[in-house]
């Protein structure tokens, strides 16, 4: 059973950078699509973008230019890093696993995994 | 802002149906299946749905899913009160260059 775990600090302070990472075990991380997604308190999902195991990245443009994924193969996890955040960057962050069902005909993509989420707060 | 529109709240007794939609363009649910993501109080979001109407496994046949065009739906037959979560729409969007989301819709259980 594939399980992702976030960690990372809890609060950070605006204008730096927050860091997260997502630890992957019961699986490889090779050959998916990992995600990184939020949700701002009483508010709903909203997806940050993702990175493939050969480094390719995707990003939401609302974000800009704010935004880096990695990918550490080795250690079988993924990281986040979000510059110059400000209070609306708070809020509980996902990562997630593309997985995807085949029908025969048709590939359907998916966040079939998803990690407990983190709670990270900006503030001074 | 999401790309999708759902309804904020939905609401039903139990043993009700129920039904989520959730509105899209071309560029999203025109093009693309859609999938149903429930989050339960304090917990992930979990996969319900996929390819429009799939249901993931272990999901009971009480969820049904449908699309037309550039909207789909989600609907909850014979309510039950462990149904009462949030339920988000997503699909990949061509504009985005990424996945999106509804806003969610709270479904509660009178």
């Amino acid at each position: 059973q594939v399980q992702l775990q976030e960690s990372g600090p809890g609060l950070v302070k605006p204008s730096e950078t927050l860091s997260l990472t997502c630890i992957v075990s019961g699986g490889s991380i090779s050959n998916y699509y990992w995600s990184w997604i939020r949700q701002s308190a009483g508010k709903g999902l909203e997806w940050i973008g993702r990175i493939y195991t050969n480094g390719a990245t995707n990003n939401n443009p609302s974000l800009k230019s704010r935004v880096t994924m990695s990918v550490d193969k080795s250690k079988n996890q993924f990281s986040l890093k979000l510059r110059s955040v400000t209070a609306a960057d708070t809020g509980v962050y996902y990562c997630a696993r593309s997985g995807y069902f085949y029908d025969s005909t048709d590939y359907f993509y998916v966040f079939d995994y998803w990690g407990r989420g983190k709670l990270v707060t900006v503030s001074s | 802002q999401s790309i999708l529109t759902q309804p904020l709240s939905a609401s039903g007794t139990p043993g009700q149906r129920v039904l989520i939609s959730c509105s899209g363009d071309s560029s999203n649910i025109g093009h693309y299946p859609v999938n149903w993501y429930q989050q339960l109080p304090g917990s992930a979001p979990k996969l319900l749905m996929y390819g429009n109407s799939q249901r993931h496994s272990g999901v009971p046949d009480r969820f049904s899913g449908s699309k037309s065009g550039t909207s789909a739906s989600l609907a909850i037959s014979g309510l039950r009160s462990e149904d009462e979560a949030d339920y988000y729409c997503a699909v990949w969007d061509d504009t985005l260059n990424g996945w999106g989301f509804g806003g969610g819709t709270k479904l509660t259980v009178l």
